[in-house]
Parts: structure tokens; sequence; C-alpha cells
């Protein structure tokens, strides 16, 4: 594909309510990355993937919040019981090689959650 | 801890006119380190990287930046700003071989207006 694509753009939701957030990361793309960017402020990091594994979740805030990507290229990441506090952007961003540092990282263009 | 200090929240300029946005930050060990850009309801956009080649570092759009080690600087410029210039700027940062994860550290983040 172009670029990394995210579904749904927007997402409202009722608090204690379960939500999925999709990614699509650049075709061939080994490592995702999941990000949070709160109103003002600059993105935090939630989980890394490299490839279906979960290398890092430390970014992860509590047990709520749950990543998968079964078969290495789409992602899901699952809030739980979701609470205001979760309302924020939610990025996505794959680079070509786990484990390079010097790869460039690619963004989506998020999923902006709403929590009411 | 590694870290990433934008130094001012907004700047303001005329078209036309220099651009500087401050950037400092915090590592022990040899950091790659990133501007990104984000438009209004748009993905973050790289505009260049440094990673530990040459210091000077020309990125997209006529910016570039000066990796400083002496003073843990990076601060982007522009020649002459234009008004498709106003966005959020975000310094990054990111520090290997400590962390494998290769996740960005994302700064606060700078407002750019561009006046008329």
């Amino acid at each position: 594909g172009a670029g990394v694509s995210q579904t749904p753009s927007n997402k409202v939701t009722e608090k204690g309510k379960y939500v999925e957030l999709r990614c699509d990361p650049i075709s061939g793309h080994t490592a995702l990355y999941w990000y949070r960017q709160s109103l003002g402020q600059g993105p935090e990091f939630l989980i890394y993937f490299q490839g279906t594994g979960a290398a890092d979740d430390s970014g992860l805030p509590n047990d709520r919040f749950f990543a998968v990507r079964p078969e290495g290229s789409v992602s899901t990441l699952k809030i739980q019981r979701t609470e205001r506090g979760d309302s924020a952007v939610y990025l996505c961003a794959s680079s070509p090689r786990a484990g390079q540092g010097t790869d460039t990282q690619y963004f989506g263009p998020g999923t902006r959650l709403t929590v009411l | 801890a590694q870290s990433v200090t934008q130094l001012d929240s907004h700047v303001s300029v005329s078209e036309g006119t220099p651009v500087l946005l401050r950037c400092n930050y915090s590592s022990s060990y040899s950091p790659s380190l990133f501007w990104y850009v984000q438009h209004p309801n748009k993905g973050l956009q790289l505009l260049l990287k440094y990673t530990s080649a040459a210091t000077l570092v020309k990125g997209i759009n006529g910016f570039e930046a000066e990796f400083k080690k002496s003073e843990t600087s990076f601060h982007l410029t522009k020649p002459s700003a234009h008004m498709s210039d106003a966005a959020e700027y975000f310094c990054v940062v990111r520090i290997f071989p400590m962390d494998s994860s290769y996740k960005l550290i994302f700064g606060s983040g700078t407002r750019l207006l561009v006046r008329p």
C-alpha cells in the first residue's frame, strides 16, 4: 500500500465499553509501533511489535490495553472498559526492518478516540 | 533517562523571515534525532533525521538541523518561512543500543505560526 492506514478515523464510545483500533502497516514492514497522543502533547509510546510478537509493551498504561499482530502484518489495539482518560489520538507507525535503529518510522493518520 | 525538551511551545514568524525551533536532548548514549511535522488533521511526517553521520542535516522543504553534542542541542532552522510551514513540529530522540525497541521519544511540540 501507499502508506500506513488506520481504521476507524474516528471512534466515539461510552465509558466502560470495549473498542478495537486497527492498523495496516506499509507492506513488507517488519516493525510496528503504537503511540498515543493526548491533546496538546507529543505522542507517547505504547507497544512495539517485531514481526508477530510484542517485543516491548512497556508503554501500555494498564492491563485494559492489549495489542495483537497475529500474522505479522495488521495489528489491532484493544481497549477494555474504556475510561474518559483514554480519549486521545492513537497513532500507528511501521518501519522496514525490526532491530534497525536508523530506520524511519512512517506514521498513519491516527484514530481519534473519544470516550463519553 | 533519555528525554527531549522543546524550549518554545509557540513560535510566530512573518512569511519570508527565518525560522528557529529549539530542541535539547538528554542522553547517556549516542542518540538518533529526528524532526517530525504534523499538519492539522494529517499524519506525522519526517522532516529530517540525524544518525551519527554529518552533524548538519538537510531535510525536506528547505529545513535543516545541526547536531551539537557539546550543547546537547538539535535546533531546526529554515532561512525563509512559507505560509505552508504553519504546523506543529516535534523533536524526537531514539536511544540505542540500551533501548532495543527503538521506540521514539517525542518532545511536547512547538506550534509554528506564520504571519502574512
